[in-house]
């Protein structure tokens, strides 16, 4: 069946330090791409998304772009601020497998950025 | 717009009992979801409906029932509370199903405790 596989945490950078969280998936068809981040003590919420191969999301100085050929989905930010401090998610939507129009997601990665 | 909001934001409740988990989204969205999250987990669907009248099961449906009578509203009811089912529970709610790139917003979640 589909799935995520999201790399171990907690994450801890330094301000201003490059940030790389590894995303790989494993899905038939063609299913959409989603990061997602979870503030403490809040919901998730999306913060980039793809929804076909080479497709690049970013926003708020994140970005990952859709690779079929190695399935991934790797977030990066160039410089990440202490306000980045989150549990991020990677996430598919399982379109075309099950029809139940459900997110299927990874473990979350817990990023802890120190001044 | 509200968004999606979820009534308790906690409980705890004694094996056995049985109560029911508040969801009410005010965008007219189609496709309504719970899921429950647990540590090093992700998130895991538990029920969802296309519309008014209509639910199904996700991949953790045993001790959980839904319904959905307006568009609005989607309850979740724990039928006989198991410390198994000590979780944080999310709704989300999305356009439609039938278009996977249409991003699910998430409610702030209910932090439940079974003892």
């Amino acid at each position: 069946g589909n799935s995520v596989t999201q790399m171990e945490g907690p994450v801890t950078l330094s301000e201003e330090a490059f940030l790389t969280i590894n995303c790989t998936y494993t899905a038939t068809g063609y299913p959409s791409l989603f990061w997602y981040v979870q503030y403490p003590g809040e919901g998730l919420q999306l913060l980039l998304k793809a929804t076909k191969a080479d497709d690049k999301g970013s926003n708020k100085g994140f970005e990952a772009t859709y690779r079929k050929e190695t399935t991934s989905f790797h977030l990066e930010k160039g410089s990440v601020q202490v306000s980045d401090s989150a549990v991020y998610f990677c996430a598919l939507s399982d379109w075309g497998s099950s029809n139940t129009g459900k997110l299927i997601f990874g473990q979350g990665t817990t990023l802890q950025v120190k001044p | 717009n509200a968004g999606v909001t979820q009534t308790p934001k906690f409980q705890v409740l004694k094996t056995g009992q049985s109560m029911t988990l508040q969801c009410a989204q005010d965008m007219n969205h189609e496709y309504m979801s719970w899921y429950r999250q647990d540590p090093g987990m992700g998130l895991r669907l538990i029920h969802y409906s296309v519309g008014a009248g209509i639910t199904d099961q996700g991949e953790v449906p045993n001790g959980y029932n839904v319904s959905r009578s307006t568009t609005e509203d989607f309850p979740l009811r724990l039928l006989s509370a198991a410390p198994s089912q000590t979780s944080v529970y999310f709704c989300a709610s999305s356009y439609s199903r039938f278009a996977p790139s249409y991003e699910q917003y998430f409610g702030p979640g209910t932090r439940l405790t079974v003892t």
